[in-house]
């Protein structure tokens, strides 16, 4: 069973549509991020989520939305699509404990968005 | 989470061990030392983390500097599959929801 299953692992639209990539994990953990690698390959947070905050971070547009149905799912929410969406797109999960410092991230496969 | 320096790439060849340098002058007491690293078109994993004693695991081992000012993650004897970008990230202690701040990381290169 895969720990965190991301879907779609490939996905091609016009500029100006609206999407949706979807994340589930079975690890039982209550945190769930949402993070984007360019075609540089630096990999950047987008947003932290749990039951009890939303943590964005503040250079993502609002475009993009995170959607939580449950504690084991994260989706994510592309409105009007540009260009410069294109990119790879990693869920994670984690669960947070008091001492949080020594928590591991579980990471999806990712989703290859192209934007055409 | 504070600040990491890490060598661009590393090259090494197979069945040698690798030690990977990454520098963290600003640490602060609690933060921990994690790494990470991300294999050809497959998302990050994780490798190892420590806070101040030596670590070791089945995938490598974690060094890390008295003062705590740096640390190095050693693959004990590189195959072709550990050629993949190794990142050293900091955590703090704090509860919360955020998550980790990835930097350049290194890019290893096994050469058979």
């Amino acid at each position: 069973d895969t720990a965190v299953s991301q879907t779609p692992k490939y996905l091609v639209t016009q500029m100006g549509n609206d999407k949706s990539i979807k994340c589930e994990q079975n690890l039982g953990h209550d945190t769930m991020y949402w993070y984007k690698q360019d075609s540089k390959k630096f990999l950047k947070i987008m947003f932290s989520y749990n039951n009890k905050e939303l943590i964005i971070n503040e250079t993502v547009p609002n475009r993009f939305s995170p959607k939580s149905p449950d504690k084991a799912h994260l989706n994510l929410h592309i409105n009007s699509l540009e260009l410069g969406d294109s990119a790879v797109y990693f869920c994670a999960s984690r669960q947070t404990r008091q001492s949080s410092g020594a928590n591991v991230l579980t990471f999806g496969a990712g989703s290859r968005l192209t934007v055409l | 989470d504070a600040k990491t320096t890490q060598p661009n790439s590393m090259e090494s060849n197979e069945e040698e061990p690798v030690h990977l340098p990454c520098n963290h002058s600003t640490i602060s007491g609690t933060d921990y030392i994690h790494w990470y690293r991300q294999l050809p078109s497959q998302g990050p994993e994780y490798v190892i983390h420590g806070l101040t004693s030596n670590v070791n695991n089945r995938m490598a081992s974690l060094a890390i500097a008295e003062d705590r000012k740096s640390s190095t993650l050693i693959l004990h004897r590189a195959t072709l599959r550990d050629a993949a970008v190794y990142y050293c990230i900091l955590r703090g202690a704090g509860g919360g929801a955020d998550g980790l701040t990835f930097g350049k990381g290194t890019h290893l290169i096994i050469q058979p």
